[in-house]
């Protein structure tokens, strides 16, 4: 098993592009979510899904898009890139324990920086 | 969702002795999580424990949960240089919710 893949590593926008950060897993997950993290700052929830074609808002879902049209793909859209989106981005995936989300299996992260 | 809240938020102790940190939660759970960060990495799952369990021990790591108290603390004993690194707590709620990780206690461990 890959375990939790993202792709690009390292991305450099201007402000204003777009762009999309992929993010795979091939554990059969159902909950996948995105989390950001700046410097010296725990993660913040940006989206999250719990099964395909089920998403929702997590604490700072402003500027960002999701969709999960599969149970392995969890996208995340920058609609508009904003210097504030600079960050390091983390997808993870999880099964369910109980009802709830169990051991999150967290990819490598992305180093976004928006100029 | 509902978010976990370490304490303290920073720790420093030499190798070899124990480091306790704790976490304080909200709303009722249906398991709570460790997990581990060393710098720019992604986190690392420790332990999971069911909101019916009170203990549960993993090599050098024990949990305990106080679902009164709502409140959950991690030891790790005879620590080394290599647990430098910042630990969160993630309460798990029911379906549809999701974790909301808190800052974290940053733990130096001083060879």
């Amino acid at each position: 098993n890959a375990g939790v893949t993202q792709t690009p590593k390292f991305q450099v926008l201007k402000t204003g592009q777009s762009m999309t950060l992929q993010c795979a897993q091939d554990m059969n997950h159902e909950y996948m979510s995105w989390y950001r993290q700046d410097p010296g700052m725990g993660l913040r929830l940006i989206h999250y899904s719990v099964g395909a074609g089920i998403t929702d808002q997590g604490e700072v879902p402003n500027g960002y898009n999701v969709s999960r049209s599969t149970t392995e793909d969890f996208p995340l859209r920058l609609l508009s890139a904003a210097p504030s989106q600079t960050s390091v981005y983390f997808c993870a995936s999880s099964y369910r324990v109980g009802g709830g989300p169990g051991e999150q299996y967290f990819g490598p992260g992305t180093r976004l920086t928006v100029t | 969702s509902q978010q976990g809240e370490e304490d303290p938020q920073a720790l420093s102790i030499q190798e070899g002795e124990n480091a306790t940190m704790n976490c304080s939660y909200k709303t009722s759970i249906n398991n709570l999580q460790w997990y581990r960060q060393n710098s720019g990495r992604g986190l690392v799952h420790l332990i999971l424990i069911r909101s019916n369990e009170r203990e549960k021990h993993s090599g050098r790591l024990r949990v305990t949960l106080d679902t009164s108290k709502k409140s959950s603390s991690l030891l790790i004993t005879a620590s080394r240089a290599a647990d430098t690194a910042s630990y969160f707590c993630a309460p798990g709620g029911n379906y549809g919710q999701n974790f909301v990780f808190g800052p974290g206690t940053r733990l130096s461990v001083l060879p």
